[in-house]
This record gives structure tokens, sequence and C-alpha cells, in this order.
């Protein structure tokens, strides 16, 4: 029962220009909504998170955009750095349910 | 402040043993979750732990058990081992509720042979 699901497990960038990692959710509960970053032999670090009472939330160099009518949300990191490489977690939650839901994962390369 | 500490970082464990993982959350924060993660099944929710309580639980066999001590330590025991039992396990700590971001752990990485 993959209730967040990451279709691309892998996504090859330019540096500089823009990545944009995508992620579905099938159940309609969930209201809070993440990124993490995870290098290897580390383990994952919050990256930015949204409400499911914003369609977007910016942070920097990293936008996420919610759809909630379509239930899809997207990370987006304008402009792509080397050091951006790493697999990128999408993760929903909902209030109360004291657990968060991860996705598969996308692995980015950000080519120099 | 100190992170979030998992130990060992690497164990070596035979089929049908048992053993016992480890995480110091960071000070203050009273909620640990464990996750295992697997190749292309990314993070897997295994227990949520607040004030010692188990207040949500994944889809995992019974022979995954944790508990959370008074000082918010957390362990988690998994008994007569597996080949697919062999994964990274990470240990994540809030303050609250976690679904405004955990902290996580390195992990440990558990190989069943």
């Amino acid at each position: 029962d993959q209730q967040v699901k990451q279709n691309s497990p892998s996504l090859s960038v330019q540096e500089g220009r823009i990545s944009i990692l995508n992620c579905d959710y099938t159940n309609s509960m969930f209201d809070y909504f993440l990124w993490y970053k995870k290098y290897p032999a580390e383990g994952p670090t919050f990256l930015i998170s949204i409400s499911s009472i914003k369609d977007k939330n910016e942070d920097g160099r990293f936008t996420v955009f919610l759809n909630k009518s379509a239930k899809h949300l997207s990370l987006h990191i304008v402009p792509s750095q080397p050091g951006d490489s790493a697999v990128y977690f999408c993760a929903a939650s909902n209030t109360g349910g004291f657990k968060t839901i991860f996705g598969a994962g996308t692995r980015l390369f950000v080519k120099a | 402040k100190a992170g979030v500490t998992q130990t060992p970082r690497y164990l070596i464990k035979t089929r049908g043993q048992q053993v016992t993982l480890s995480c110091s959350p960071i000070s203050g924060h009273r909620s640990v979750s464990w996750y295992q993660q697997t190749p292309g099944q990314g993070l897997q929710f295994l227990f949520e732990y607040f004030s010692e309580t188990q207040r949500n639980k994944g889809n995992f066999p019974g022979r995954f058990s944790g508990r959370q001590f008074s000082n918010s330590r957390s362990e988690m025991n998994v008994s007569t081992l597996e080949l697919g039992d062999s994964a990274l396990y990470l240990c994540a700590s809030s303050a609250g509720q976690g679904i405004y971001g955990y902290t996580f752990g390195s992990g440990t990485r558990l190989t069943v042979v």
C-alpha cells in the first residue's frame, strides 16, 4: 500500500538548470508534506515542508508546490548545484496520525 | 547540541539470531520513530513512541518490537532474524508530533547472513 509515490527513481540535471522532483499521494487525509534529502552513509535531513492550506512554499533555492486536487507535489531546485546530488524523499503526514509516510526516493545527479 | 545517536553503526548477524538497536534522541525530544530503509522501498515506518507509549505501528511482523525509556532513549528489537531483515534502520526524533519534521540519526546498517 504505497500511499506516497515517487515514480522517477533518478533524475540527471545540468548545473545551473532547474531540478523538478515529483511526488504523488493517495490519502486525502494527509495535511502536511515534507521533503528530505539524504547523502550516503547519513540519515535524511529535513529540507522544506508545506501545509495543505498552502499551495507554495519557498526557501532560498528550494520551492515546494502542492496541488491538492491532483494529489501531487513537486520540489523545484533553482539553480541546481553539484552539492545537491543526493536522494530526495517526499513524505506526508496527517495531524494526530503520529507517523510520516515516505516515498521510495528519487536520486538526483547534478552534473558540473 | 548533540544530534540523534544510533548505536551500533554496523552489525552483522546470523539468521535466527536476535538483535537490539539503540537510539538516543536530541535532548528534550520526547517522540522517537523508527524506519527501515531498503533499496527501492524508501523508508518504511516501524513504530513511534512518545513518553514511553507506542502511539503508532507500521505493518511489520511481531518479530519487530520496540520500547522507550523514561529518558526518551529508545530501543528496537528484531527476533528470529531473516535474510530480508538486512537494511538500514533509522531512528528519528522530534519535539512533538513528527509531522513538522524529524531529525534523523545516521542509522544502523544491519546485515543478516
